[in-house]
């Protein structure tokens, strides 16, 4: 078990630049979701997946956002035309399973997005 | 009303001091809880999680939990300068699971 992890930890982009970002699960586990976080506040739900299925996103998630988990496995997460509000961490976790709502999800290390 | 609030600190506790963190959330039908710690820089780390009212140890940490209340808080008992962090209470929300988090408490624990 190697933990979620993502890349890249760092990127650093000029205005109106797309962005791509990766995250690989933990092994097994059927649920990825990302969230961002600003500085001083904690993590805010973005979208997440069921395997493959994109089941929720949240109104934060502008039309510029879009995230894919091909195969269940890996996902993505792409940010066209990125705009100075954009800069955060872009967090991805994972969790076992389906249904109950007791499963903890573990994080990976983050993206930091800083824009120029 | 925030769904899930934190005091935002700093909290400052003397090396080997008991530090209390607390959390309170608006949706009474929650039923996990959990609480992360989160390095300088770093993402978060599950710590505890808690399901029942009551105490739950884990080593230095308990997690106590009252529905009654809509109170969550975590003791941290014997605090070690390497315990300050901001420490962020976590409730899932609606299927799916998706967390929501307090903006978290910053915990510094002078030596």
């Amino acid at each position: 078990d190697t933990g979620v992890s993502q890349d890249p930890r760092h990127k650093i982009t000029k205005r109106g630049q797309n962005v791509t970002f990766r995250c690989d699960p933990i092994s097994e586990h059927n649920r990825l979701y990302w969230y961002r976080q600003t500085l001083g506040q904690g993590p805010e739900f973005l979208t997440y997946f069921q395997n493959e299925a994109q089941l929720e996103k949240s109104r934060l998630l502008s039309d510029r956002f879009s995230a894919e988990r091909p195969k269940g496995s890996f996902s993505t997460l792409e940010i066209q035309r990125t705009e100075q509000g954009d800069s955060a961490m872009y967090l991805c976790a994972s969790s076992p399973g389906q249904g109950d709502s007791n499963q903890p999800q573990h994080f990976g290390d983050g993206t930091r997005l800083s824009i120029l | 009303q925030k769904e899930v609030e934190q005091n935002s600190g700093p909290l400052s506790v003397p090396e080997g001091a008991i530090a209390s963190l607390n959390c309170t959330y608006s949706d009474r039908g929650s039923q996990s809880f959990f609480w992360y710690r989160q390095y300088s820089g770093k993402s978060p780390e599950l710590i505890m999680s808690i399901y029942s009212n009551g105490d739950k140890e884990d080593g230095r940490f308990t997690a106590q939990l009252n529905k009654a209340s809509q109170y969550v808080s975590l003791l941290i008992r014997d605090s070690q300068p390497s315990d300050s962090a901001t420490y962020l209470c976590a409730v899932p929300r609606e299927y799916g699971n998706k967390l929501v988090f307090g903006a978290g408490t910053i915990l510094r624990v002078k030596s």
